[in-house]
Protein backbone atom coordinates (compact mmCIF):
# COMPACT_ATOMS: atom_id res chain seq x y z
CA UNK A 1 0.00 0.00 0.00
CA UNK A 2 1.00 3.41 -0.92
CA UNK A 3 -1.17 5.17 1.34
CA UNK A 4 -1.56 8.64 0.70
CA UNK A 5 0.38 10.20 -2.31
CA UNK A 6 0.29 13.74 -3.23
CA UNK A 7 1.73 15.17 -6.59
CA UNK A 8 3.65 17.53 -7.20
CA UNK A 9 6.10 17.63 -4.57
CA UNK A 10 7.02 21.00 -5.73
CA UNK A 11 5.72 23.92 -7.78
CA UNK A 12 6.53 27.76 -8.89
CA UNK A 13 3.96 29.81 -10.23
CA UNK A 14 3.56 33.27 -11.60
CA UNK A 15 1.02 35.40 -9.83
CA UNK A 16 -1.99 34.77 -11.75
CA UNK A 17 -1.37 31.17 -12.90
CA UNK A 18 -2.98 28.38 -12.76
CA UNK A 19 -2.79 25.03 -11.36
CA UNK A 20 -4.14 21.27 -9.98
CA UNK A 21 -2.60 19.94 -7.09
CA UNK A 22 -3.26 15.67 -6.86
CA UNK A 23 -3.83 13.35 -4.04
CA UNK A 24 -4.62 9.68 -4.46
CA UNK A 25 -5.03 7.52 -1.61
CA UNK A 26 -5.63 3.40 -1.92
CA UNK A 27 -6.77 2.60 1.47
CA UNK A 28 -10.72 3.04 0.15
CA UNK A 29 -11.31 5.84 2.86
CA UNK A 30 -14.48 7.33 2.33
CA UNK A 31 -13.12 10.81 3.44
CA UNK A 32 -10.48 13.02 2.21
CA UNK A 33 -9.28 16.38 3.26
CA UNK A 34 -6.85 19.22 2.19
CA UNK A 35 -5.15 21.13 4.50
CA UNK A 36 -2.20 24.02 3.88
CA UNK A 37 0.36 24.51 6.88
CA UNK A 38 2.23 28.39 7.02
CA UNK A 39 4.72 29.52 9.92
CA UNK A 40 2.76 30.07 12.70
CA UNK A 41 -0.35 28.90 11.97
CA UNK A 42 -0.25 25.49 12.10
CA UNK A 43 -2.56 23.55 9.85
CA UNK A 44 -5.70 24.45 8.46
CA UNK A 45 -8.79 23.19 6.90
CA UNK A 46 -9.39 24.30 3.04
CA UNK A 47 -11.68 21.50 1.93
CA UNK A 48 -12.49 18.37 2.19
CA UNK A 49 -15.16 15.14 1.10
CA UNK A 50 -17.56 12.74 2.72
CA UNK A 51 -17.62 10.83 0.01
CA UNK A 52 -17.22 10.14 -4.36
CA UNK A 53 -18.97 12.83 -5.89
CA UNK A 54 -18.99 15.53 -2.59
CA UNK A 55 -16.93 17.98 -1.79
CA UNK A 56 -17.43 21.11 1.45
CA UNK A 57 -15.39 24.04 2.64
CA UNK A 58 -13.10 24.10 5.31
CA UNK A 59 -11.64 27.05 7.48
CA UNK A 60 -10.08 28.39 4.61
CA UNK A 61 -11.86 27.62 0.71
CA UNK A 62 -11.40 31.17 -0.97
CA UNK A 63 -9.04 30.92 -4.03
CA UNK A 64 -9.42 27.05 -3.97
CA UNK A 65 -11.86 24.70 -5.74
CA UNK A 66 -11.92 20.38 -5.40
CA UNK A 67 -13.30 18.04 -6.85
CA UNK A 68 -13.75 13.87 -6.14
CA UNK A 69 -14.57 12.75 -9.15
CA UNK A 70 -13.14 9.36 -8.24
CA UNK A 71 -13.20 7.83 -4.52
CA UNK A 72 -9.47 7.53 -4.55
CA UNK A 73 -8.54 10.91 -5.65
CA UNK A 74 -9.30 14.32 -4.33
CA UNK A 75 -8.26 17.14 -6.37
CA UNK A 76 -7.27 20.46 -5.09
CA UNK A 77 -7.16 23.73 -7.61
CA UNK A 78 -5.78 26.97 -7.91
CA UNK A 79 -7.61 29.09 -10.25
CA UNK A 80 -5.43 32.81 -10.44
CA UNK A 81 -2.42 31.97 -7.81
CA UNK A 82 -1.78 34.36 -5.53
CA UNK A 83 1.71 35.32 -3.62
CA UNK A 84 -0.72 34.58 -0.15
CA UNK A 85 -1.55 30.78 -1.55
CA UNK A 86 2.44 30.17 -1.05
CA UNK A 87 2.50 27.13 1.50
CA UNK A 88 3.02 23.37 1.70
CA UNK A 89 -0.24 21.53 1.28
CA UNK A 90 -1.25 18.32 2.73
CA UNK A 91 -4.11 15.86 1.94
CA UNK A 92 -4.89 13.39 4.12
CA UNK A 93 -7.65 10.48 4.10
CA UNK A 94 -9.74 8.57 6.79
CA UNK A 95 -12.24 5.56 6.47
CA UNK A 96 -15.91 7.07 7.59
CA UNK A 97 -16.64 8.06 11.04
CA UNK A 98 -19.15 5.63 12.57
CA UNK A 99 -20.11 5.80 15.97
CA UNK A 100 -17.53 3.97 18.64
CA UNK A 101 -15.19 3.44 15.55
CA UNK A 102 -11.61 4.39 14.84
CA UNK A 103 -11.12 7.24 12.17
CA UNK A 104 -7.29 8.18 12.15
CA UNK A 105 -6.35 10.81 9.39
CA UNK A 106 -3.29 9.61 7.86
CA UNK A 107 -1.26 12.20 5.88
CA UNK A 108 0.37 12.68 2.70
CA UNK A 109 4.00 13.84 2.10
CA UNK A 110 3.04 17.20 1.12
CA UNK A 111 3.35 19.76 -1.95
CA UNK A 112 5.24 23.00 -1.62
CA UNK A 113 3.95 25.60 -3.64
CA UNK A 114 5.54 28.82 -4.40
CA UNK A 115 3.55 31.45 -5.73
CA UNK A 116 5.94 34.39 -7.07
CA UNK B 1 -15.09 27.39 16.78
CA UNK B 2 -12.88 25.00 18.33
CA UNK B 3 -9.60 26.15 18.98
CA UNK B 4 -6.32 24.25 19.82
CA UNK B 5 -3.22 25.48 22.38
CA UNK B 6 0.41 23.81 22.90
CA UNK B 7 2.01 24.82 25.21
CA UNK B 8 5.51 24.75 25.83
CA UNK B 9 6.12 25.98 21.82
CA UNK B 10 9.53 24.54 22.18
CA UNK B 11 11.68 22.75 24.35
CA UNK B 12 15.09 21.66 24.89
CA UNK B 13 16.01 19.02 26.99
CA UNK B 14 18.73 16.60 27.76
CA UNK B 15 18.67 13.28 26.50
CA UNK B 16 17.26 10.62 29.13
CA UNK B 17 14.63 12.87 30.54
CA UNK B 18 10.90 12.42 30.79
CA UNK B 19 8.73 15.20 29.62
CA UNK B 20 5.03 16.21 28.89
CA UNK B 21 3.82 17.88 26.11
CA UNK B 22 0.24 19.82 26.88
CA UNK B 23 -2.53 20.12 24.61
CA UNK B 24 -5.36 22.06 25.23
CA UNK B 25 -8.83 22.89 23.17
CA UNK B 26 -11.41 24.52 23.80
CA UNK B 27 -14.55 22.84 22.82
CA UNK B 28 -14.88 19.58 24.65
CA UNK B 29 -17.38 18.41 21.84
CA UNK B 30 -14.25 16.08 20.43
CA UNK B 31 -14.95 13.06 18.89
CA UNK B 32 -11.16 12.13 18.80
CA UNK B 33 -7.94 13.43 19.65
CA UNK B 34 -4.64 12.66 17.30
CA UNK B 35 -0.89 13.63 18.15
CA UNK B 36 1.81 13.66 15.20
CA UNK B 37 4.82 13.83 14.87
CA UNK B 38 6.30 15.95 11.68
CA UNK B 39 10.07 16.41 11.01
CA UNK B 40 11.53 19.62 9.49
CA UNK B 41 10.23 19.55 5.75
CA UNK B 42 8.36 16.01 5.86
CA UNK B 43 4.94 14.78 6.30
CA UNK B 44 2.94 14.29 9.13
CA UNK B 45 3.22 10.91 11.37
CA UNK B 46 0.72 9.90 13.37
CA UNK B 47 1.83 8.52 16.81
CA UNK B 48 -1.73 8.22 18.79
CA UNK B 49 -5.02 8.64 18.73
CA UNK B 50 -7.58 8.71 21.46
CA UNK B 51 -10.81 8.51 20.83
CA UNK B 52 -13.57 10.36 22.82
CA UNK B 53 -14.65 7.49 24.81
CA UNK B 54 -11.02 6.71 26.00
CA UNK B 55 -8.75 8.57 28.39
CA UNK B 56 -5.48 7.36 27.14
CA UNK B 57 -3.51 5.44 24.62
CA UNK B 58 0.10 3.73 24.82
CA UNK B 59 2.43 3.01 22.26
CA UNK B 60 6.50 2.32 23.76
CA UNK B 61 7.65 5.30 24.94
CA UNK B 62 4.83 7.31 24.12
CA UNK B 63 1.26 7.89 26.39
CA UNK B 64 -1.31 10.46 25.87
CA UNK B 65 -3.96 11.18 28.12
CA UNK B 66 -7.07 12.55 27.24
CA UNK B 67 -9.61 14.86 29.72
CA UNK B 68 -12.07 16.17 27.51
CA UNK B 69 -14.18 18.01 31.07
CA UNK B 70 -10.99 20.43 31.27
CA UNK B 71 -10.23 20.14 27.67
CA UNK B 72 -6.59 18.76 28.13
CA UNK B 73 -4.37 16.36 26.55
CA UNK B 74 -0.82 15.45 27.49
CA UNK B 75 1.93 13.67 25.51
CA UNK B 76 4.51 11.90 28.02
CA UNK B 77 7.81 10.64 26.33
CA UNK B 78 9.51 8.96 28.34
CA UNK B 79 13.45 8.44 28.74
CA UNK B 80 13.72 10.93 25.78
CA UNK B 81 16.90 10.33 23.16
CA UNK B 82 17.58 12.49 20.00
CA UNK B 83 15.87 10.86 17.61
CA UNK B 84 12.63 12.10 19.69
CA UNK B 85 13.73 15.65 18.25
CA UNK B 86 11.21 16.82 16.14
CA UNK B 87 7.86 19.18 16.02
CA UNK B 88 4.99 17.39 18.03
CA UNK B 89 0.99 18.63 16.75
CA UNK B 90 -1.78 17.80 18.85
CA UNK B 91 -5.25 17.90 16.59
CA UNK B 92 -8.76 17.62 17.77
CA UNK B 93 -11.68 15.97 15.49
CA UNK B 94 -14.75 18.21 15.97
CA UNK B 95 -17.67 17.87 13.63
CA UNK B 96 -19.89 20.95 13.67
CA UNK B 97 -22.48 22.22 11.28
CA UNK B 98 -21.80 19.51 8.85
CA UNK B 99 -17.87 20.40 9.10
CA UNK B 100 -14.95 17.41 9.50
CA UNK B 101 -11.86 17.51 10.05
CA UNK B 102 -8.99 18.40 12.48
CA UNK B 103 -8.57 21.27 14.09
CA UNK B 104 -4.46 21.51 14.84
CA UNK B 105 -2.24 23.21 17.21
CA UNK B 106 0.52 25.26 16.44
CA UNK B 107 2.92 22.37 17.47
CA UNK B 108 5.65 22.19 20.26
CA UNK B 109 9.26 22.08 18.64
CA UNK B 110 11.64 19.42 20.63
CA UNK B 111 14.94 19.19 20.82
CA UNK B 112 16.72 16.35 23.07
CA UNK B 113 20.56 17.57 23.49
CA UNK B 114 22.62 14.34 23.29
Amino acid sequence: NAGVTQTPKFRVLKTGQSMTLLCAQDMNHEYMYWYRQDPGMGLRLIHYSVGEGTTAKGEVPDGYNVSRLKKQNFLLGLESAAPSQTSVYFCASSPRRFLGEVNEQFFGPGTRLTVL
Amino acid sequence: KQEVTQIPAALSVPEGENLVLNCSFTDSAIYNLQWFRQDPGKGLTSLLLIQSSQREQTSGRLNASLDKSSGRSTLYIAASQPGDSATYLCAAGTSGGGADGLTFGKGTHLIIQP
